[in-house]
């Protein structure tokens, strides 16, 4: 049964680098039917896709955060990553790691999600 | 590279139908098969409801469907049940001469009278 974990801190000052693992089971991260994203959702806010990659490396971001944010994959450890920079208040937000499925363009798995506060 | 637009609220009574409308542009919505719609409870990870416009996973009822016309995808939720009251999201795939991405709408909440 696929299972999806997000790890990281859940607190981060502004202005540094918001850093989140997914730790996926179940699968493996190499398939080829598959893409890893993430998706925040801040307090009482709507969804919003950050991006995701393949296991080749390639990635795909929204247009409005693709000067922060970075997704990179480790394959030896069945884990994908996210680091977001230079945070601000805004970027708080509940943090869901997932699997997009290539061929359909949907996101048929989704971890439980970690809330983030961006705070001093 | 705004969210797709979506109303914020709609409400109906049990047994009644509703319609959910998911506005974007050429680039995405309406450029592509690739819109589905995810239903959230609080707390909860949202669940799909529809993919590629039209096609429901197993499981989900007949009373949810999909639709698009031009640049605007469609929810039709018939049959109004109580477990009906929750968030729904649209989802898109989005294309220009930058790249690639997927887009959601900005939600609505249906609320059950």
């Amino acid at each position: 049964q696929l299972q999806l974990q997000e790890s990281g801190p859940g607190l981060v000052k502004p202005s540094e680098t918001l850093p989140l693992t997914c730790t996926v089971s179940g699968d493996s991260i190499s398939s080829s039917s598959h893409y890893w994203g993430w998706i925040r959702q801040p307090p009482g806010k709507g969804l919003e896709w950050i991006g995701s990659i393949y296991h080749s490396g390639d990635t795909y971001y929204n247009p409005s955060l693709k000067s922060r944010v970075i997704i990179s994959v480790d394959t030896s450890k069945n884990q994908f990553s996210l680091k977001l920079s230079s945070v601000t208040a805004a970027d708080t937000a509940v943090y869901y790691c997932a699997r997009e499925v290539g061929v359909t363009k949907i996101i048929d798995s989704w971890g439980q999600g970690t809330l983030v506060i961006v705070s001093s | 590279q705004s969210a797709l637009t979506q109303p914020r609220s709609v409400s109906g009574s049990p047994g009644q139908s509703v319609t959910i409308s998911c506005t974007g542009t050429s680039s995405d919505v309406g450029g592509y098969k690739y819109v589905s719609w995810y239903q959230q409870h609080p707390g909860k990870v949202p669940k799909l409801l529809i993919y590629e416009v039209t096609k429901r996973p197993s499981g989900v009822p007949d009373r949810f469907s999909g639709s698009k016309s031009g640049n605007t995808a469609s929810l039709t939720i018939s049959g109004l049940q109580a477990e009906d009251d929750a968030d729904y999201y649209c989802f898109s795939f989005a294309e220009n001469s930058a790249g690639s991405w997927m887009v959601f709408g900005g939600g609505t909440k249906l609320t059950v009278l």
